[in-house]
């Protein structure tokens, strides 16, 4: 069973506001990801933190950032919210990185009016 | 850039029947390959990884697939589909470093009959 949790569950936002998505690793993980899944697409990778350092990340712009806290969880900030930013956003964990299984979560609703 | 595509987006299939589900990949090596499925509402579920080894590759659920490295596939079988699978479905890929920069398809929504 997935110990990996995401809060809010769902969130609505102005375009041009900033948004913080918060994850809680599932106990022992020491590496979190974040996706965004579009409506009706797969999940895109935003990027990887690995011991509270980013070491990975996919095409998306600086507005997208993230931190690492000395618990292992995670926060993903957005700025300056743009209509195309609604999506699903996934967290996901994993045990030392590499290819152990991730856990992902159930995930954050985010709707940008 | 590796990529995933899975022809299919939505299949119908009866209870008790028989399911395969098609995902090819574009990746220079041998990439490390996935099938996760998510439940309305829910996260992804891994379902089954390749990474190495027997090309056929047994998960949960009673689900397997099989790696074909000529063709660049791996398709996801289950030889008699219950009505609790109706879910989406995501292939997936990760290059041959560490992390879990996957990349996913745009899923397969399967539907089941009763």
């Amino acid at each position: 069973e997935t110990g990996v949790t995401q809060s809010p569950t769902h969130l609505i936002k102005t375009r041009g506001q900033q948004v913080t998505l918060r994850c809680s690793s599932q106990s022992g993980h020491n590496t979190v990801s974040w996706y965004q899944q579009a409506l009706g697409q797969g999940p895109q990778f935003i990027f990887q933190y690995y011991r509270e350092e980013e070491n990975g990340r996919g095409n998306f712009p600086p507005r997208f950032s993230g931190l690492q806290f000395p618990n292992y969880s995670s926060e993903l900030n957005v700025n300056a919210l743009e209509l195309d930013d609604s999506a699903l956003y996934l967290c996901a964990s994993s045990l030392e990185g590499g290819y152990t299984e991730a856990f992902f979560g159930q995930g954050t609703r985010l709707t940008v009016v | 850039a590796q990529s995933v595509t899975q022809p299919d987006i939505h299949i119908t299939v009866s209870e008790g029947a028989s399911l395969e589900l098609r995902c090819n990949y574009s990746y220079g090596a041998t990439p490390y390959l996935f099938w996760y499925v998510q439940s309305p509402g829910q996260g992804l579920q891994l379902l089954l990884k390749y990474f190495s080894g027997d090309t056929l590759v047994q998960g949960i659920k009673g689900f397997e697939a099989e790696f074909k490295r000529s063709q660049s596939s791996f398709n996801l079988r289950k030889p008699s589909v219950h009505w609790s699978d109706a879910a989406e479905y995501f292939c997936a890929v990760a290059p041959d470093n560490y992390g879990q920069n996957f990349v996913f398809g745009p899923g397969t929504r399967l539907s089941v009959l009763p």
